[in-house]
């Protein structure tokens, strides 16, 4: 069975540009959460969707969106990109909610913005 | 909100015994977990710990002690393959995210 997969795994933009990042969940997984990870530093929460709506959303600013689609995929959105945006953004994915203790990774779409 | 704290960097040898110490601080509890991450890689989930006492997988081992909101990852007959980042998350509640800590950069030498 595949993993979590994400899309593209690397990404140069300008400051001020607009960027969608894609992931799929394990199939049968219906929980997905993105992650932002600074080099040096663990993973921070930005959003969690489960059955296509909104379960939980982080400290970050409103230029980051998200959505989830009937088939349980996901997009990230973040316009207006800052220097600071850049990092490596991760995707998981669970069966049910939260309360499931184990989130499976995907390999991250690394985004440098310039 | 939570709080987590674990050593930044840890040097072992291959073949010894490593453990990796978390604090944390949180509001509600549920759970500690701990996960592996290779340069360039994703984040693995290695263990999960709900109640007090010792968690054994193979050559990794987990502990909590609730009351003092501690745990620590144990590493025994390291490889040097188990050089990675190694990091303790917890979560408030059964429907509130993982939040990790900055994580343990594990280096094993020869």
């Amino acid at each position: 069975d595949a993993g979590v997969t994400q899309s593209p795994t690397h990404l140069i933009k300008t400051r001020g540009q607009h960027v969608t990042l894609r992931c799929s969940p394990i199939s049968g997984h219906k929980s997905v959460s993105w992650y932002q990870q600074v080099l040096g530093q663990g993973p921070q929460f930005i959003f969690q969707y489960y059955e296509k709506e909104e379960r939980g959303r982080g400290n970050f600013p409103d230029r980051f969106s998200a959505r989830q689609f009937p088939n349980y995929s996901s997009e990230l959105n973040v316009n207006a990109l800052l220097l600071g945006d850049s990092a490596l953004y991760l995707c998981a994915s669970s069966f049910g909610l939260a309360g499931d203790y184990e989130q499976y990774f995907g390999p991250g779409t690394r985004l440098t913005v310039t | 909100g939570q709080s987590l704290e674990q050593p930044s960097e840890v040097t072992a040898v291959e073949g010894a015994i490593v453990q990796i110490n978390c604090t944390y601080q949180t509001s509600g509890f549920y759970g500690l977990s701990w996960y592996q991450q290779h340069d360039g890689g994703a984040p693995t989930f290695l263990s999960y710990n709900a109640l007090d006492g010792l968690e054994e997988t193979g050559r990794f081992s987990s502990f909590l002690s609730r009351s003092d909101s501690y745990g620590y990852l144990l590493l025994q007959e390291l490889q040097m393959k188990d050089s990675a980042s190694y990091f303790c998350a917890v979560r408030d509640n059964s429907d509130t995210p993982l939040v990790f800590g900055k994580g343990t950069r594990l280096s094993v030498i020869a």
